[in-house]
């Protein structure tokens, strides 16, 4: 149990266009899923967390008109790079843990390439 | 505020031998300790959790890990590295207080080699 999905798990834009990642929890109820973002062989900087019907928190730095998040249900959450640029091109991890716990459940990755 | 350094970005070990990667964290209450691993272009998997009890903590693929509060310490160790332990590794810390929410280190890379 506890599995996480990612969709697409690659994708390639053009500059200016938006992107949309999914992340689903695929058995089981996820009341925080959380964004993170990966820069080639560097940690995972948490963009932002999500929770099931209600404005996502963005971390310091992040900037919230250009990564949108919404957790429309307890299994989905999207995020939407919009106007992308190459600046933007990065891993991008989404995880989820469920209803008061502490673990964080991992999706495979999307890896964005922006042109 | 909480931090994890893990020293050493690249440690490289011989297939059999030990495996030992640091890992020390800052954290003004007590912490839940978190391994990740990380292979190329895939998500992290958890290799090993300690939160309360135990500080000697196992986790799978043999490895494990030790919670030493006195040194701030969660060293990840294996007994006998595998070719396909090969991958990139990192350390994490939560902070109770705000539930899962991770801070990570910033990953070491083993390399096996025969």
């Amino acid at each position: 149990g506890a599995v996480v999905s990612q969709h697409p798990s690659w994708v390639i834009c053009k500059s200016g266009t938006s992107v949309k990642i999914e992340c689903r929890s695929l058995d089981f109820q996820a009341t925080t899923m959380f964004w993170y973002r990966q820069f080639p062989k560097q940690s995972l900087m948490l963009m932002a967390t999500s929770n099931e019907g209600s404005k996502a928190t963005y971390e310091q730095g992040v900037e919230k008109d250009k990564f949108l998040i919404n957790h429309a249900s307890l299994t989905l959450s999207t995020l939407t790079v919009t106007s992308a640029h190459p600046e933007d091109s990065s891993f991008y991890i989404c995880s989820a843990n469920r209803e008061l716990g502490y673990e964080q459940y991992f999706g495979p990755g999307t890896r964005l390439t922006v042109t | 505020a909480q931090s994890v350094t893990q020293l050493g970005s690249h440690v490289s070990v011989s297939e059999g031998a030990l495996v030992l990667l640091r890992c020390n964290y800052s954290s003004s209450v007590p912490p839940y300790l978190f391994w990740y691993v990380q292979y190329p272009n895939q998500g992290l998997q958890l290799l090993l959790k300690y939160t309360t009890g135990a500080t000697l903590v196992k986790g799978i693929n043999g490895f494990e890990a030790e919670f030493k509060k006195s040194e701030t310490s969660f060293h990840l160790t294996k007994p006998s590295a595998h070719m396909s332990d090969a991958a990139e590794y990192f350390c994490a810390v939560s902070d109770q207080r705000r539930y899962s929410t991770l801070t990570f280190g910033k990953g070491t890379m083993l390399l096996v080699s025969p």
